[in-house]
């Protein structure tokens, strides 16, 4: 099993762009999260989903939209991207039949926005 | 106020010394607690849940107090291994388990040095 993988490891982007950061999980996990992880902030949660076609907002939304059009993958966007959304993004998965609401997490995406 | 507050650190300690982390949370409604940690430039991975009644693991003590709203980690024993940022982790609300939302600290840095 490769657990949570994401896609693009490291991205440059300039402000204005647009782009699509993918998150895929093999283990059959409900539940998938978006979080960025700024220095000193800690993670903060930016969108998830309970389940299939459902989404939510965290924390911090705005500026992102995400999608869950199959259960396996959870995808983040950026429409028009700000210096501001320069962060390490990482994609986590859970199920609610997990014991201790433990989330595994993927290897990180590191995004700069010029 | 932060939801979950921590101490950043660093904590700079030598090879075998005990060292301890401390916690605070502001949310009383708050049912489940953990310690994850996040080597550097990697993903957070759960270390250990957190109980009232306390609970070790090897080398690896965690504590609950719920009246003052503060959960410690404890380290006997350090090996440079053990150098990480550790996470102090918290569910939200009660109800939380649907979503399996967590809120996360910003970390606590430990370098353990020979």
């Amino acid at each position: 099993n490769a657990g949570v993988t994401q896609t693009p490891k490291f991205r440059v982007l300039k402000t204005g762009q647009s782009m699509t950061l993918l998150c895929a999980q093999d283990m059959n996990h409900e539940y998938m999260y978006w979080y960025r992880q700024d220095p000193g902030m800690g993670l903060r949660l930016i969108h998830y989903s309970v389940g299939e076609g459902t989404t939510a907002k965290g924390e911090v939304p705005d500026g992102y939209n995400v999608s869950r059009l199959k259960k396996q993958n959870f995808l983040l966007g950026l429409e028009s991207a700000a210096p501001s959304q320069t962060s390490v993004y990482f994609c986590a998965s859970s199920s609610p039949g997990l014991a201790l609401n433990e989330q595994f997490f993927g290897p990180g995406t590191r995004l700069t926005v010029l | 106020r932060k939801e979950v507050e921590q101490d950043p650190g660093p904590f700079n300690v030598p090879e075998g010394a005990t060292v301890a982390f401390n916690c605070t949370y502001s949310n009383s409604a708050s049912q489940s607690f953990f310690w994850y940690r996040q080597d550097c430039r990697k993903e957070p991975k759960l270390l250990m849940s957190v109980y009232s009644s306390g609970n070790e693991d090897g080398r690896f003590t965690a504590q609950l107090n719920r009246a003052s709203q503060y959960i410690s980690l404890l380290i006997r024993d350090s090996k440079l291994s053990d150098s990480a940022t550790y996470l102090c982790v918290v569910t939200p609300q009660v109800g939380s388990s649907n979503t399996g939302k967590l809120i996360f600290g910003q970390g606590t840095t430990l370098q353990v040095k020979p």
